[in-house]
């Protein structure tokens, strides 16, 4: 069964660093994209940004990009994504996602949508 | 970015009603856009992607049409487990990808 484990709920307090996980199996990890999701309350799903397994190309969603780290060590099959300094308006649910690609593409024509999700990781940060 | 407008934002339907989403694009992006629902406490779900053609195991009473700069989701008889989020995705462009704010489909 193909499917997408994330790792559980995590507290911080602002300013401390964090890193979550999600890792794949049945199915070749190190070919599909791993993108990750937030979900807020009030509002909604947004894309952060995603990490290929095969050569660790990155890409990162100009609202999230400097703010958490995507990486990825693919002898294990696992995805992550990092914070180095939490803020309290980091308070959501995160999700894994496995982005449906024909042999790794990224252009439109060859892209199917994300098909696997984790089942998602809340972070709450307070003081 | 690509920004996608969604409307309804919340939209009240009774068992066996048809409804339709829709979905906007700020700028053109062919037929690269997907569908999903999300309940709470779930993973969201793939209905839809190159905006019409449906996913393995999704039932037929979803359908979703559009190209350019519309599109649309279409549940043509609504059913109890069909009441969720609903979000469209742009994948014209990947940098970033972008999903709409999603339409709450409730129970009357």
């Amino acid at each position: 069964e193909v499917q997408l484990e994330q790792s559980a709920a995590e507290v911080g307090k602002p300013g401390e660093s964090l890193k979550i996980s999600c890792k794949g199996s049945g199915y070749d990890f190190s070919n599909y994209w791993i993108g990750w999701v937030r979900l807020m309350p009030g509002r909604g799903l947004e894309w952060m940004g995603m990490i290929y397994p095969r050569d660790s190309d990155t890409r990162y969603s100009p609202s999230f990009q400097g703010h958490v780290t995507i990486s990825v060590d693919k002898s294990i099959n696992t995805a992550f994504l990092q914070w180095s300094s939490l803020r309290a308006s980091d308070t959501a649910i995160y999700f894994c996602a496995r982005h449906d690609t024909a042999a790794g593409s990224v252009l439109p024509d060859f892209y199917y949508g994300m098909d696997v999700w984790g089942q998602g990781t809340t972070v709450t940060v307070s003081s | 970015d690509i920004q996608l407008t969604q409307s309804p934002s919340t939209l009240s339907a009774s068992v066996g009603d048809r409804v339709t989403i829709t979905c906007r694009a700020s700028q053109t992006i062919s037929n690269f856009l997907a569908w999903y629902q999300h309940k709470p406490g779930q993973a969201p779900k793939l209905l839809i992607c190159k905006a019409s053609t449906l996913e393995s195991g999704v039932p037929s009473r979803f359908s979703g049409s559009g190209s350019g700069t519309d599109f649309s989701l279409t549940i043509s008889s609504l059913q109890p487990d069909d009441f969720a989020t609903y979000y469209c995705q742009q994948y014209y462009t990947s940098s970033p990808y972008t999903f709409g704010q999603g339409t709450k489909l409730e129970i009357k």
